[in-house]
């Protein structure tokens, strides 16, 4: 079945250290891929967004993700997490059909 | 530009009860896409529509509906309320929804309370 699996409920890293947070794809052709993030009582923000080429996608709040075909994986990186990046994040696929499949989300706790 | 509104932002009903969410979405884009987000089951795509007809359809129960006006502003309505309705609706606007570069964006939600 078409899914988004994020392995990861919650996280916790210290301010300063770095962040990758985990998502696999169920689909059997690519699909394009997104992370969102959610502070609480918000809507979703896009982070970053894949649909080909260069695997190695830039994002807002410098943050980074990396397409891996061969793992069907799409994780999330920021090489030093700040405090305001405490929020729930959300990996997602949009396939050719339109309907867009979330993961369950990964809430970052993030340590002073 | 103003982003995507919904309105109300809170809402509580009683079982058995109807409502009725809105959301006027960035001016020029036609596509509007609604989403139940629950602790439970996460985000769930619930419908989509395009030029005020519906275009994709989530696996949500009948009592579940939209619609969309001339200005593509959009509304959703939930029928005969159950508690397990209880969840944060969130709509997202595109271009067209046709996905790729056009980029969809969501709008707070609405906080909806069944008791």
């Amino acid at each position: 079945a078409q899914s988004v699996t994020q392995p990861d409920i919650h996280i916790t890293v210290s301010e300063g250290a770095s962040l990758e947070l985990r998502c696999n794809y169920s689909y059997g052709a690519t699909p394009y891929l997104f992370w969102y993030v959610q502070s609480p009582g918000q809507g979703l923000q896009l982070l970053l967004k894949y649909f080909s080429g260069d695997t190695l996608v830039q994002g807002i709040k410098g943050f980074e993700a990396e397409f891996k075909r061969s793992q069907s994986s799409f994780n999330l990186r920021k090489p030093s997490v700040h405090w305001s990046d405490a929020a729930e994040y959300f990996c997602a696929a949009l396939p050719g059909n339109n309907d867009m499949r979330f993961g369950a989300g990964t809430r970052l706790t993030v340590k002073p | 530009k103003a982003g995507v509104t919904q309105t109300p932002r809170y809402l509580i009903k009683t079982r058995g009860q109807q409502v009725t969410l809105s959301c006027s979405p960035i001016s020029g884009h036609r596509s509007v896409s609604w989403y139940q987000q629950t602790p439970g089951q996460g985000l769930q795509f619930l419908f989509e529509y395009f030029s005020e007809t519906q275009r994709n359809k989530g696996n949500f129960p009948g009592r579940f509906s939209g619609r969309q006006f001339s200005n593509s502003r959009s509304e959703m309505n939930v029928s005969t309320l159950e508690l397990g309705d209880s969840a944060l609706y969130l709509c997202a606007s595109s271009w067209t929804g046709t996905g790729g570069e056009d980029e969809q964006y969501f709008g707070p939600g609405t906080r909806l309370t069944v008791t």
